[in-house]
C-alpha cells in the first residue's frame, strides 16, 4: 500500500459540466502520475507532474487539465466533461526518486451521460 | 511511438501449470520494464520491474525476463493457482523517457480449480 488515495471513488455527471478528481498521497512523493483505462486500450498517460507547480502532458491530454499547488494532491481536471471521457481514472505515484516501479491508487469510475 | 503489445489477450489453464505471458514492445530503447497485475475493480499492483542492463528478475513463482535486441518480455508463472487469476499487464517508458509509462492492453488469465 503505497498510500495513495483517489476521490470521489465513483461519479456520474452530465455533459458539459466540469468535473475535478482528486488524487491524495501521505508521504512527499515527488512524482505523480494520470491515466485512464479503456477497454481495447489498456491504460493511457493523461498528464503527469514531477514536483509542485510542474506538470506535463502525456499521451492523451486533449481536454484535461491538471495542478499540483502542494505535493500530496494531484487533480485532474475535465473542463467541460464530454461521453467519450467516460472511464476509469488512476493515479500513480513513484515513492522516491530513484525508484521507477509505480504504485497505483484504487481508481475512480467516471461515467459521462 | 512505442508501441506495446501483448498475446494472448486470454488465457485459461488448469491449475498447477506452468505458463508464459507475452510482451513485445517496438523501440528497444527503453530504461526498464514493468510488469503489473490487474484484479476486477481494482488498481494495478506492481509484480517486477527489470532494468535496461537486467535480463530477468524473479519474485517467488514469478521470473520476467527481457530480451531489449528482438523487444520482447516473457512473464513465467510456475506452478499456477487460482489466485494468479488476473489481467497482467506490462509497460514500458516513452521513448526517451524512464518513467512515462506505455500499457499493453494485458492478458485475461484464468486459473481452473
Amino acid at each position: 500500500d503505497a498510500g495513495i488515495t483517489q476521490s470521489p471513488r465513483h461519479k456520474v455527471t452530465e455533459t458539459g459540466t466540469p468535473v475535478t478528481l482528486r488524487c491524495h498521497q501521505t508521504e512527499n512523493h515527488r512524482y505523480m502520475y494520470w491515466y485512464r483505462q479503456d477497454p481495447g486500450h489498456g491504460l493511457r498517460l493523461i498528464h503527469y507532474s514531477y514536483g509542485v507547480k510542474d506538470t506535463d502532458k502525456g499521451e492523451v491530454s486533449d481536454g484535461y487539465s491538471v495542478s499540483r499547488s502542494k505535493t500530496e494532491d494531484f487533480l485532474l481536471t475535465l473542463e467541460s466533461a464530454t461521453s467519450s471521457q467516460t472511464s476509469v481514472y488512476f493515479c500513480a505515484i513513484n515513492i522516491s526518486p530513484g525508484e521507477e516501479t509505480q504504485y497505483f491508487g484504487p481508481g475512480t469510475r467516471l461515467l459521462v451521460l | 511511438k512505442q508501441e506495446v503489445t501483448q498475446i494472448p489477450a486470454a488465457l485459461s489453464v488448469p491449475e498447477g501449470e506452468n505458463l508464459v505471458l507475452n510482451c513485445s514492445f517496438t523501440d528497444s530503447a527503453i530504461y526498464n520494464l514493468q510488469w503489473f497485475r490487474q484484479d476486477p475493480g481494482k488498481g494495478l499492483t506492481s509484480l517486477l520491474l527489470i532494468q535496461s542492463s537486467q535480463r530477468e528478475q524473479t519474485s517467488g513463482r514469478l521470473n520476467a525476463s527481457l530480451d531489449k535486441s528482438s523487444g520482447r518480455s516473457t512473464l513465467y508463472i510456475a506452478a499456477s493457482q487460482p489466485g494468479d487469476s488476473a489481467t497482467y499487464l506490462c509497460a514500458v517508458p516513452f521513448s526517451g523517457s524512464a518513467r512515462q509509462l506505455t500499457f499493453g492492453s494485458g492478458t485475461q488469465l484464468t486459473v481452473l480449480p
